[in-house]
């Protein structure tokens, strides 16, 4: 089965500090991307980040970079000079197509 | 009006009642999908659609009935719910379905409903 795992349920950090959001999948393709989207509260997911699985250079997207191990099916997001309006749940996705998987969501509280 | 939109934003309804929901993109794309979300679990996708033609019907039970009159609208019809169906229901739409994934998926902002 192909599943997606974000182990925090919960992280905070200081605001100008940096954090690391786990995400692990699991899955028998060898062609599929991985995304991180954003959901602030009452607010539309938007897309944070993206990785294709043939890369092998980790995606950057201003202060946000993923750490991807294809070997491991590890894909965690980091946070850079955090900002208060990084507050969200971030939720790690993967997809091969047709067919998209989300994790439960880490909810990141950013503290002034 | 851009982006991807939903209509209504909340609704109540009770079992016995007859509801849709509604979501329009304006974006070009030519792909559509469900999402049920709730508290603690992961995102649901209940249904996708490719060019009008549903590609994805991922064991969802039949009171939800998706319709796709074109690539810009996408409609879940509801019968008969049962109180586990509250959630919040987000559409999302993508430029196609592609081999291999590369699908950024756009989000509406989601129709919280709550059966009573």
């Amino acid at each position: 089965a192909q599943t997606v795992t974000q182990s925090q349920p919960e992280m905070s950090v200081q605001e100008a500090e940096t954090v690391t959001l786990s995400c692990t999948y699991d899955t028998s393709e060898s062609d599929y991307y991985l995304f991180w989207y954003k959901q602030p509260p009452s607010r539309q997911m938007i897309l944070v980040i993206r990785q294709e699985a043939y890369k092998q250079q980790n995606a950057t997207e201003n202060r946000f970079s993923v750490n991807f191990q294809k070997a491991a099916k590890s894909f965690s997001l980091k946070i850079s000079d955090s900002q208060l309006g990084d507050a969200a749940m971030y939720f790690c996705a993967y997809t091969t197509g047709n067919q998209f998987y989300f994790g439960t969501g880490t909810s990141l509280t950013v503290i002034p | 009006e851009t982006g991807v939109t939903q209509t209504p934003r909340h609704l109540v309804m009770g079992m016995t009642n007859k509801k849709s929901l509604k979501c329009e993109q304006h974006l070009g794309h030519n792909a559509m999908y469900w999402y049920k979300q709730s508290a603690k679990k992961p995102l649901e996708l209940m249904f996708v659609y490719n060019f009008k033609e549903q590609t994805e019907n991922n064991s969802v039970p039949s009171r939800f009935s998706p319709e796709c009159p074109n690539s810009s609208h996408l409609f879940l019809h509801l019968h008969t719910l049962q109180p586990e169906d509250s959630a919040l229901y987000l559409c999302a739409s993508s430029p196609a379905i592609r081999s291999g994934g590369n699908n950024e998926q756009f989000f509406g902002p989601g129709t919280r409903l709550t059966v009573l």
